[in-house]
């Protein structure tokens, strides 16, 4: 099972509004990574979680906030994002110390 | 450093002939590569990898890719195209640390 999931698909919020997203994998993978995504580009690095610490940040603005509260979950923390922070999310996750990365499904964040 | 080029952003391909996506790439050490699939308003898709060992790989779906260390290739084949192919595709090369370096991708269309 090579299975990411991610809640929710689709989000929409305001500028002034707290919002969470959340991962989830059960492949007993010890990495995990936040993406951010815009149309017809690659996905853009943000976060790196190893072992449940955070070992990688892309110089990522503080309106986003990652938390990994156990191996098998990954959450994004959103709070008073601007409309250019608007984009899919994507999830990966990886055996530790290993390039083979999973992704889920992401979410499409919409901020007005 | 560690760098990826997919010539071509957009590649079209009639029904049934073959599928070559290109890309290059620079690493300072030896490369380990990757090939995503991503279809629209989805998450990417492992297609294929090398690390070492056999040059030629195949992954799903009937793709295959050849690492070439003299020329710094890994382009992506396919011997017959269907409409199903039609997608974004990202070459990635590993960035140390479980970071992947992504191409620029390849936006593939299938005509009838």
């Amino acid at each position: 099972d090579t299975e990411v999931t991610q809640t929710p698909k689709h989000l929409v919020m305001g500028m002034t509004n707290k919002k969470s997203l959340k991962c989830e994998q059960h492949m007993g993978h010890r990495a995990m990574y936040w993406y951010k995504q815009k149309a017809k580009k690659p996905p853009e690095l943000m976060f790196v979680y190893s072992y449940e610490k955070l070992s990688i940040n892309e110089s990522v603005p503080s309106r986003f906030s990652p938390e990994c509260p156990n191996s098998s979950l990954l959450n994004l923390h959103l709070h008073a994002l601007q409309p250019e922070d608007s984009a899919l999310y994507l999830c990966a996750s990886s055996q530790a110390g290993q390039e083979t990365q999973y992704f889920g499904p992401g979410t499409r964040l919409l901020v007005l | 450093a560690q760098s990826v080029t997919q010539l071509g952003s957009h590649v079209s391909v009639s029904e049934g002939a073959l599928v070559l996506l290109r890309c290059n790439y620079s690493s300072s050490v030896p490369p380990y590569l990757f090939w995503y699939v991503q279809y629209p308003n989805q998450g990417l898709q492992l297609l294929l990898k090398y690390t070492t060992g056999a040059t030629l790989v195949k992954g799903i779906n009937g793709f295959e890719a050849e690492f070439k260390k003299s020329e710094t290739s890994f382009h992506l084949t396919k011997p017959s195209a269907h409409m199903s192919d039609a997608a974004e595709y990202f070459c990635a090369v590993s960035g140390g640390g479980g970071k992947l370096i992504f191409g620029q991708g390849t936006e593939l269309s299938v005509k009838p």
